[in-house]
């Protein structure tokens, strides 16, 4: 069955540090990767997602099909950043979204 | 313009009794999702609307939980002799098609608590 982990529940870091967030899937074809974020008291909402290869909000993602992973990562953590991270799979002729269990970010000023 | 919309946005209920939670998706989003966000377990599939297609219910966990979509638009998500494991946050999404694409979009969510 396919599966997403996201390995770290909470994330402490400080501003200006570099960040990352780990997050592993289990599926054997070619999978379509997201990154959901969800700020306090907001919904959750797209970051990014791995076929448009690009940066938001300074934050990039690659696909590693090698080591099955999607890590999202920022050089340098501002306080905005603090939210609730969500890593997601969608895998071939599926409309529905696997998620991890997410990772609460904190970045401390 | 307007985004998906979820009520009630918190809904208290009595172990045993049947709740009703509704979802309204962005117009003209062909496609409608409902998942559940429970503490320390992420975000669950529940079922999947698609048109006028059968709805994927691989997600739900009991035939205690169904839902409907009418219209092609509002859905409802019922539980039934609801239990204290149903506490939770229900999400609702609508995408546009299934393009590839395709992004959902999330509504804020019924809090649900079963006393």
């Amino acid at each position: 069955a396919q599966r997403v982990t996201q390995p770290e529940k909470l994330l402490s870091v400080f501003k200006g540090a570099p960040v990352e967030l780990k997050c592993n899937y289990s599926y054997s074809g070619s999978p379509e990767l997201f990154w959901y974020v969800q700020y306090s008291r907001q919904r959750l909402q797209l970051l990014l997602r791995h076929i448009s290869r690009e940066s938001i909000k300074g934050f990039t993602a690659d696909l590693n099909k090698g080591e099955t992973s999607f890590h999202l990562k920022k050089p340098f953590a501002q306080e905005e950043d603090s939210a609730m991270y969500y890593c997601a799979l969608r895998y071939q002729g599926a409309q529905k979204l696997v998620f991890g269990q997410g990772t609460r970010l904190t970045i401390n000023p | 313009g307007a985004g998906v919309s979820q009520s009630p946005s918190n809904k208290v209920t009595e172990k045993g009794k049947d709740v009703e939670l509704r979802c309204d998706p962005i117009s003209g989003h062909t496609a409608l999702y409902w998942y559940r966000q429970s503490l320390g377990q992420g975000l669950e599939f529940l079922i999947y609307f698609q048109g006028n297609s059968a709805p994927d219910k691989s997600g739900l966990p009991s035939d205690r939980f169904s839902a409907e979509r009418t219209g092609g638009s509002v859905s409802t998500l019922t539980i039934q002799r609801t239990q204290q494991e149903d506490s939770a946050v229900y999400l609702c999404a609508s995408s546009l098609d299934q393009g590839f694409t395709y992004e959902q979009y999330f509504g804020p969510g019924t809090r649900l608590t079963v006393t």
